[in-house]
């Protein structure tokens, strides 16, 4: 069983639609989340970061953690075509170095 | 302006043949770490360093190797290229001071014959 499970997708929205994108893991000692947003043969970037449980808007964009269930997700309002990218769940521990776990990302597409 | 950057961006090369793929910061950050990306894995650590002199093995470190002799530079061999080491590469650095955000560099397309 993989540490961060994340579904691959593709999915599919028209303009405008609410996405929800997901994360579920196993390590209840994760205490950073990240989504990394990724367009085709580019390098990830930073989207919006949580620390421990809670919400976190920024624009168009709210994360979700919720401990309790080992779940995390990524809402997008008034999805636009230009948010057509790869989405990937991170998180780390609070201790014992930086290194995160990445889930597999979905590959979201938004059709004008 | 920082940046991350990695040379070269694709490389063809030869089963048993040496490889090194280049990594370089001007962020000045103590934290380097090597990526591989492949479908249906995401990205999986392959090494990384906290500092100058200091290496680390991550998930899926055999068949490669890191050395880190100054803060900008964090090249990663593969020591003997095999088939399936065909992938993308990710080159990404973070500061010290607990920041979360990791850089990432545009990435190496190496396909290995």
């Amino acid at each position: 069983q993989k540490e961060v499970e994340q579904d691959p997708g593709p999915l599919s929205v028209p303009e405008g639609a609410i996405v929800s994108l997901n994360c579920t893991y196993s390590n209840s000692a994760f205490q950073y989340f990240m989504w990394y947003r990724q367009y085709s043969r580019k390098g990830p970037e930073l989207l919006m970061y949580t620390y421990s449980s809670g919400n976190k808007e920024d624009g168009r964009f709210t994360a979700q953690v919720d401990k309790s269930s080992k779940y995390i997700s990524l809402f997008i309002r008034d999805s636009q075509p230009s948010d057509s990218a790869t989405y990937l769940c991170a998180m780390r521990l609070h201790t014992g170095g930086f290194k995160t776990i990445f889930g597999a990302g979905t590959r979201l597409f938004v059709k004008a | 302006d920082a940046e991350i950057t990695q040379s070269p961006r694709h490389k063809i090369t030869e089963t048993g043949r040496q490889v090194t793929l280049a990594c370089h910061q001007t962020w000045n950050h103590n934290n380097m770490f090597w990526y591989r990306q492949d479908l249906g894995h995401g990205l999986r650590l392959i090494h990384y360093s906290y500092g100058v002199q200091d290496t680390n093995k991550g998930e899926v470190s055999d068949g490669y190797s890191v050395s880190r002799s100054n803060t900008e530079d964090l090249p990663l061999t593969l020591e003997s290229a095999a088939s399936s080491q065909t992938s993308v590469y990710f080159c990404a650095s973070s500061e010290t001071g607990g920041g979360n955000e990791q850089f990432f560099g545009p990435g190496t397309r190496l396909t290995v014959l």
